[in-house]
């Protein structure tokens, strides 16, 4: 059975202290891996798609790497305004379906 | 702006009453899907649908139903809620080009308590 593990459940950093929070996943034939961020009260917001084994994407603050079982979502110097949870999720192969397996999500506290 | 939009945003009902929720998108993508959020679990899978008068059961679909009559919209109906199907309900779609990897885009969720 495909599954997704993040980790850790919670992170607290102070404002600028960097930080990495993981996804590892089990599948067979890894058609994509999704990272959200989810506010309180709201949707989850898409943030980035890695595809293969040692593709890197970046969007302001935030990294994102992929190695053949796990994933990385880089944080540097964050700020108060990047506490959310964090959420990963896999698209495996099932029957040419587009189903994603998500993560528990990682909740990230980034305190002034 | 194009967008996913899901109705009522909360609701309150009583258990054995049939419950809809709705979901409206103006992207005009083929795939729809539900979900359900619960603390302790991940995004669940209810339903989903790759186009009109296509409908698929996931990962937790007991006690739920889905149509498709429209590209736009994929209503969700809780045939006799239950205490258990209290949760945060997120429907989302996606675009179908072929492509498998397509991104799923989310609504802004449906509070659902059932007494």
């Amino acid at each position: 059975e495909d599954q997704v593990t993040q980790s850790p459940e919670a992170l607290r950093l102070q404002e600028g202290e960097s930080s990495s929070l993981n996804c590892s996943y089990t599948v067979s034939g890894l058609r994509g891996l999704f990272w959200y961020r989810q506010d309180p009260g709201k949707g989850p917001e898409f943030l980035f798609t890695l595809y293969s084994a040692g593709e890197e994407k970046e969007k302001e603050r935030l990294k994102a790497t992929l190695t053949k079982k796990e994933s990385f979502l880089h944080i540097t110097a964050p700020k108060p305004e990047d506490s959310a949870t964090y959420l990963c999720a896999v698209q495996a192969p099932q029957g040419g379906s587009e189903k994603l397996v998500f993560g528990k999500g990682t909740k990230l506290t980034v305190n002034p | 702006d194009a967008e996913i939009t899901q109705s009522p945003r909360h609701k309150i009902t009583e258990t054995g009453r049939q419950v809809t929720l709705a979901c409206h998108q103006t992207w005009n993508h083929n795939n729809m899907f539900w979900y359900r959020q619960d603390l302790g679990h991940g995004l669940r899978l209810i339903h989903y649908s790759y186009g009109v008068q296509d409908t698929n059961k996931g990962e937790v679909s007991d006690g739920y139903s889905v149509s498709r009559s429209n590209t736009e919209d994929l209503p969700l109906t809780l045939e006799s809620a239950a205490s258990s199907q209290t949760s945060v309900y997120f429907c989302a779609s996606s675009e179908s080009s072929g492509d498998p990897q397509e991104t799923q885009y989310f609504g802004p969720g449906t509070r659902l308590l059932v007494l």
